[in-house]
């Protein structure tokens, strides 16, 4: 089974608008880490927010919010407010805290932020 | 350096020749992974090499690939006997040892880009 699932290879916003991009994860280990990252058409990755399978609330970061579902395993990044600037390709990975530090990337999402 | 190093930036090759890629990772960072990258795809999985312990080797795809890394310190992919399809972006990543709570991010370096012609 795949550790993390994007089931969207593409997705389109409107500037100013907020967008979801969704993941899913699978693991049995209780202690794991939820990590997005934006690659850019540079290509470098940038690390863009975390959550902890122990936080109680949600994280945020700037823009960026995480809305974890830990029942449904899934754990969707909100860009709100999209800017042109936020047209990439974004990846969700996990990182399991007991077995190993191994990470997992899903397949990403291509982010097209239209004006 | 304050980042993930790694070089060469770019290179092209001949096919059937062997190539070295190396990585140079954050100073007191523990584990450190190589992911391939094919345009327009994801991240692939290649090595994942942690402190002084066995290395996970699972994701390399074949026997022409290989990779090193001595303690805590630079690594080096290397590619045998390279194919066309073995044209990609290879990009190194380096960590912190996660404590209980899984946290501490991977910096990844800005990768190599290779073509094998």
């Amino acid at each position: 089974a795949q550790k993390i699932t994007q089931t969207q290879p593409g997705m389109f916003v409107q500037e100013k608008e907020a967008v979801t991009l969704d993941c899913t994860y699978d693991t049995s280990d209780p202690s794991y880490g939820l990590f997005w990252y934006k690659q850019p058409s540079s290509g470098e990755m940038i690390f863009l927010i975390y959550q902890g399978s122990y936080d109680q609330q949600n994280a945020t970061e700037g823009r960026y919010s995480l809305n974890f579902q830990k029942a449904r395993k899934s754990a969707n990044l909100v860009i709100s407010a999209s800017q042109l600037g936020d047209s990439a390709m974004y990846f969700c990975a996990m990182r399991e805290g007991n077995t190993g530090n191994q990470f997992y990337f899903g397949t990403g999402t291509s982010l097209t932020v239209i004006p | 350096g304050a980042g993930v190093s790694q070089s060469p930036s770019n290179k092209v090759t001949e096919k059937g020749k062997d190539v070295e890629l190396r990585c140079d990772p954050i100073s007191g960072h523990t584990a450190l992974y190589w992911y391939r990258q094919r345009l327009g795809q994801g991240l692939e999985f290649l090595i994942y090499f942690q402190g002084n312990s066995a290395p996970d080797k699972s994701g390399l795809p074949s026997d022409r690939f290989s990779a090193e890394r001595t303690g805590e310190s630079v690594s080096t992919l290397t590619i045998q006997r390279t194919q066309q399809e073995d044209s990609a972006v290879y990009l190194c990543a380096s960590s912190s040892r996660g404590d209980r709570f899984s946290g501490n991010t991977i910096y990844f370096g800005e990768g190599s880009w290779l073509t094998v012609v």
